[in-house]
């Protein structure tokens, strides 16, 4: 089973600055089974990036993903107070067919 | 628009049963494998249980293994979680969401139904 790491637990930063988001896989993960979704208290979570890289339908081109093999990052290049949320990463596998980690928590100071 | 509605959610005592709906609207199920999600309350996200579009392929989560049971019906656009012998661990709340095929994400979702486990 692969066993996804995010970090930081939580990021607080004033609207405007950059926000990074680390995920790191326990094995190498395809590029195309790797998402991000954001989650609103209250919520559902809503798909963000899909495939690495790839952004959803809707979704705001200050976020970006990159990354390849068991290192991944989520960029929000500069934050909106509507940005407050939990972030999640997501992989693709067998089994279980889809892991998340534990989520960053952003806050907008 | 897209749109998952979830109901089916309750309190049940612990060893007790429920069963889960997910109606989809303004698209068909059928070409999306769709997929149970849950969060326990002020925790993450667990995937819990699959099923391919035309239910040839089931996955389970290996915390609900032969207790839950997932099943969908293309015709009514609908997609369902069987849950026996319930747990306070299953206290959650439980979304269904879609991905569609040859897709490894899941991008349509519920806004979910909670299911507390309690005696």
């Amino acid at each position: 089973e692969i066993v996804l790491t995010q970090s930081p637990g939580t990021l607080s930063l004033s609207a405007g600055e950059r926000a990074t988001l680390s995920c790191r896989a326990s094995q190498s993960v395809s590029n195309s089974h790797f998402a991000w979704y954001q989650q609103k208290p209250g919520q559902a979570p809503r798909l963000l990036i899909y495939a690495t890289s790839g952004r959803a339908r809707g979704i705001p081109d200050r976020f970006s993903g990159s990354g390849s093999g068991t290192d991944f990052t989520l960029t929000i290049s500069r934050l909106e107070p509507e940005d407050s949320a939990v972030y999640y990463c997501q992989q693709y596998g067998s089994s279980p067919l889809f892991t998340f980690g534990p989520g960053t928590k952003v806050e907008i100071k | 628009e897209a749109q998952l509605v979830e109901s089916g959610g309750g309190l049940v005592q612990p060893g007790g049963s429920l069963r889960l709906a997910c109606a989809a609207s303004g698209f068909s199920l059928n070409t999306y494998s769709m997929n149970w999600v849950r969060q326990a309350p002020g925790k993450g996200l667990e995937w819990v249980s699959g099923i391919s579009s035309s239910s040839t392929l089931i996955w389970y989560a290996d915390s609900v293994k032969g207790r839950f049971t997932i099943s969908r019906d293309n015709a009514k656009n609908s997609l369902y979680l069987q849950m026996n012998s319930l747990r306070a661990e299953d206290t959650a709340v439980y979304y269904c969401a879609g991905r569609g095929d040859f897709y490894y994400h899941m991008d349509v979702w519920g806004k979910g139904t909670t299911v507390t486990v309690s005696s």
